[in-house]
């Protein structure tokens, strides 16, 4: 099914530990992008892509790290985990060109760090 | 940068009466597009409805509508007809450029 593909939907790390959250499309998406999700906050933007090679930051972009290699995936790394990113992380992607037909949503990964 | 309010954190509303989610925005740009996203228990987001800033008709997906104030801002959705299956956080968005900017959430509760 086309769509967008999270792995893990679930994970917890230990304070300092590192790990990648991965997003995969194939709808041929140029723009992908990562959020966070936290209690009273809606999502806030953390990185994002408008193409392979091509990566720029959002609202809350400390602590991770992005790299963009194809137009199909999208990894979000933690160096260096810490508790306050305890959070659902979720990847959408859109195409760049055209209308906007609105984004589309992975499933979402719940982390927690303790 | 854009802003994006819900001033109201929690809405109650009863079986096949009508509710209306507030949404209000900050923006200098003349070209963007608004969306309400659905988020059930599942935390899947849903996309309901959207709109184009230079559309002057407000947008209309079944039972879902908008009333879309360009001039104050406003971008309320209206569910009519409730249904127990709507319950959800709701989520106005705004977009401009790459960056899809989201308000806090309404807790939609629909009751018996």
């Amino acid at each position: 099914n086309a769509g967008v593909t999270q792995t893990p939907k679930f994970q917890v790390l230990k304070t300092g530990q590192s790990m990648t959250l991965q997003c995969a499309q194939d709808m041929n998406h140029e723009y992908m992008s990562w959020y966070r999700q936290d209690p009273g906050m809606g999502l806030r933007l953390i990185h994002y892509s408008v193409g392979a090679g091509i990566t720029d930051q959002g609202e809350v972009p400390n602590g991770y790290n992005v790299s963009r290699s194809t137009t199909e995936d999208f990894p979000l790394r933690l160096l260096s985990a810490a508790p306050s990113q305890t959070s659902v992380y979720f990847c959408a992607s859109r195409p760049t060109w055209g209308p906007p037909h609105g984004y589309t949503f992975g499933s979402g990964t719940r982390l927690t760090v303790v | 940068a854009q802003t994006v309010t819900q001033s109201q954190p929690e809405m109650s509303v009863q079986e096949a009466e009508t509710v209306t989610l507030s949404c209000t925005y900050d923006t200098s740009e003349n070209n963007y597009y608004l969306f309400w996203y659905k988020q059930p228990p599942s935390r899947q987001m849903i996309l309901v409805i959207r709109q184009e800033a230079y559309k002057q008709q407000n947008a209309t997906e079944n039972r879902f509508s908008v009333n879309f104030q360009k001039a104050a801002k406003s971008f309320s959705l209206k569910i009519s007809d409730s249904q127990l299956g709507d319950t959800a956080m709701y989520f106005c968005a705004f977009q401009s450029g790459y960056a899809l900017n989201f308000g806090k959430g309404t807790s939609l509760l629909v009751t018996p």
